[in-house]
C-alpha cells in the first residue's frame, strides 16, 4: 500500500501566522490527494480535494498544491477556529486508501 | 443536509463479532460508494473498506481481508459492516463515509458520520 508521511507531527503557531504542513507519498500520486481538519471528538472535514480544489464551503485562507510525490497544505492566516489536526489521504488507483499520520496544529 | 448515521458497536470479547449499520439520508445513497473508515485512540484514521454504488464492487485494507464484509442495501439506505474474528487492534471509533462523487468507488469522503465505538477487549 502507498504510504503517506507527514511533516511536521506537530506544530504551535499564533493566531495570523502562516502554516505549511507537508504530506509526502511512498509513490507517485498524481494529484489525487485530499486534505482533512479533524478537531477532538469530531469526525474529519474534508477541506481540499485533487491536491488543490478547496471544497464547498471551506475559507480560502486554506490552499493545497503539489503532485506526484510531495505535497503541501497552507493556512495563509491562522484563524482561531484552525487549530486542529490535519490529514492528507491518497486516491491513486483502486483502493487501499492511506492517511497520513497527521499534523496537529497547536496555539503558540 | 446529508446525514450518516452508525449504530451497532460496543464491547466484545477478542475472536468475538459483531455488525455495524449505517444509514444514509438526504442525498440519493444508491448512486454513491460508502466507505468504512476507523481511528484508533489516539491515531490518524484508517481506510477499513469500501462498496461500489451498486454493491458489485468492494475492497478492504489487509488488516481486515477475510475478516470483515461490508454489504449495503439501497432499499434501505443502508450499509454494513460485518466484523468477525474481532481482534484487540480492531478496536476503535468507526466511522461510516461518503464518496464525493458518484461513478467513483472509495476516492475521498466529504461526509462523515459521528462514529460508534467499537472495543475488543476480554
Amino acid at each position: 500500500a502507498i504510504r503517506m508521511t507527514q511533516s511536521p507531527s506537530s506544530l504551535s503557531a499564533s493566531t495570523g501566522d502562516r502554516v505549511t504542513i507537508t504530506c509526502r507519498a511512498s509513490q507517485g500520486v498524481s494529484n489525487y490527494l485530499a486534505w482533512y481538519q479533524q478537531k477532538p471528538g469530531k469526525a474529519p472535514k474534508l477541506l481540499i480535494y485533487a491536491a488543490s480544489i478547496l471544497q464547498s464551503g471551506v475559507p480560502s485562507r486554506f490552499s493545497g498544491s503539489g503532485s506526484g510525490t510531495d505535497f503541501t497544505l497552507t493556512i495563509s492566516y491562522l484563524q482561531s477556529e484552525d487549530f486542529a489536526t490535519y490529514y492528507c489521504q491518497q486516491y491513486y488507483g483502486n483502493p487501499p486508501r492511506t492517511f497520513g499520520q497527521g499534523t496537529k496544529v497547536e496555539i503558540k | 443536509e446529508v446525514h450518516l448515521l452508525e449504530s451497532g458497536g460496543g464491547l466484545v470479547q477478542p475472536g468475538g463479532s459483531l455488525r455495524l449499520s449505517c444509514v444514509g439520508s438526504e442525498f440519493t445513497f444508491s448512486t454513491y460508494a460508502m466507505s468504512w473508515v476507523r481511528q484508533a485512540p489516539g491515531k490518524g484514521p484508517e481506510w477499513v473498506s469500501v462498496i461500489s454504488y451498486n454493491g458489485g464492487t468492494t475492497y478492504y485494507a489487509d488488516s481486515v481481508k477475510g475478516r470483515f464484509t461490508i454489504s449495503r442495501d439501497n432499499s434501505r439506505n443502508m450499509v454494513y459492516l460485518q466484523m468477525n474474528s474481532l481482534r484487540a487492534e480492531d478496536t476503535a471509533i468507526y466511522y461510516c463515509a461518503k464518496d464525493h462523487a458518484t461513478v467513483v468507488t472509495g476516492y475521498y469522503f466529504d461526509y462523515w458520520g459521528q462514529g460508534t465505538v467499537v472495543t475488543v477487549s476480554s
